[in-house]
């Protein structure tokens, strides 16, 4: 049902480079600025990237976001046992008068 | 340093209302360009986004909700709250609240949801 869609899983052994891909379309991605959010099991969602690139203070410089016309990445460089959680990505859609839109999500298992 | 805390009944009977109360504390809700948001989760799902208001008290709603929601604000008490009727087993999830700073905030990171309350679990059920 989502807009935004996501693998449902990524994985990798400690220290690995982990990429999360986050596919979208011209009235969202292609169009608005994207944000990433990690939630650990049983927690709140935790902004982790916005605009894009830039991270919160207090985030890792491990973690970094791309877009490329209608798709948006994630990369989590020197995977720790702390990154394992469940990612997703959000941003505007300009369709049905406009809505916020988060992605499918993808679990994140550090091996 | 910003807060925001849901509560409301756990548990709500299918065709009833749902209503929960988002409370703000370390800043006030009336702040210029600022969004309040609520987004849910249904077990073992991904992220949903319900509804926000805007601090000129303009709401924004989820298409696929419209029909049966309503988003309030009193900056009063500095609370936004949360009306969702009719409700069925499908509307059971964990709901929370947040903040999303405007094009012309202040601070935070614009136009992402940066400051989240715990979350609060509904259970839809006779």
């Amino acid at each position: 049902q989502s807009v935004l869609t996501q693998p449902p899983s990524a994985s990798g052994t400690p220290g690995q480079r982990v990429t999360i891909s986050c596919s979208g379309s011209s009235s969202n991605i292609g169009s608005h600025p994207v944000n990433w959010y990690q939630q650990l099991s049983g927690t709140a969602p935790k902004l982790l990237i916005y605009g894009n690139n830039l991270r919160p203070s207090g985030v890792p410089d491990r973690f970094s976001g791309s877009t490329s016309g209608t798709s948006a990445s994630l990369a989590i460089s020197g995977l720790q046992s702390e990154d394992e959680a469940d990612y997703y990505c959000a941003t505007w859609d300009d369709s049905l008068n406009g809505r916020n839109v988060f992605g499918t999500g993808t679990k994140v298992t550090v091996l | 340093q910003l807060q925001l805390q849901e509560s409301g009944p756990g548990l709500v009977k299918p065709s009833e209302t749902l209503s929960l109360t988002c409370t703000v504390s370390g800043g006030s809700i009336s702040t210029s360009y600022y969004y309040w948001g609520w987004i849910r989760q249904p077990p073992g799902k991904g992220l949903e986004w319900i509804g926000s208001i805007y601090y000129s008290g303009t709401t924004y709603y989820n298409p696929s909700l419209r029909s049966r929601l309503t988003i309030s604000a009193d900056m009063s008490k500095n609370q936004f709250s949360l009306e969702l009727s009719s409700v069925t087993a499908a509307d059971t999830a964990v709901y929370y609240c947040a903040r999303r700073p405007g094009d012309h905030s202040s601070s935070g990171p614009k136009h992402a949801f940066d400051i989240w309350g715990q979350g609060t679990m509904v259970t839809v059920s006779s």
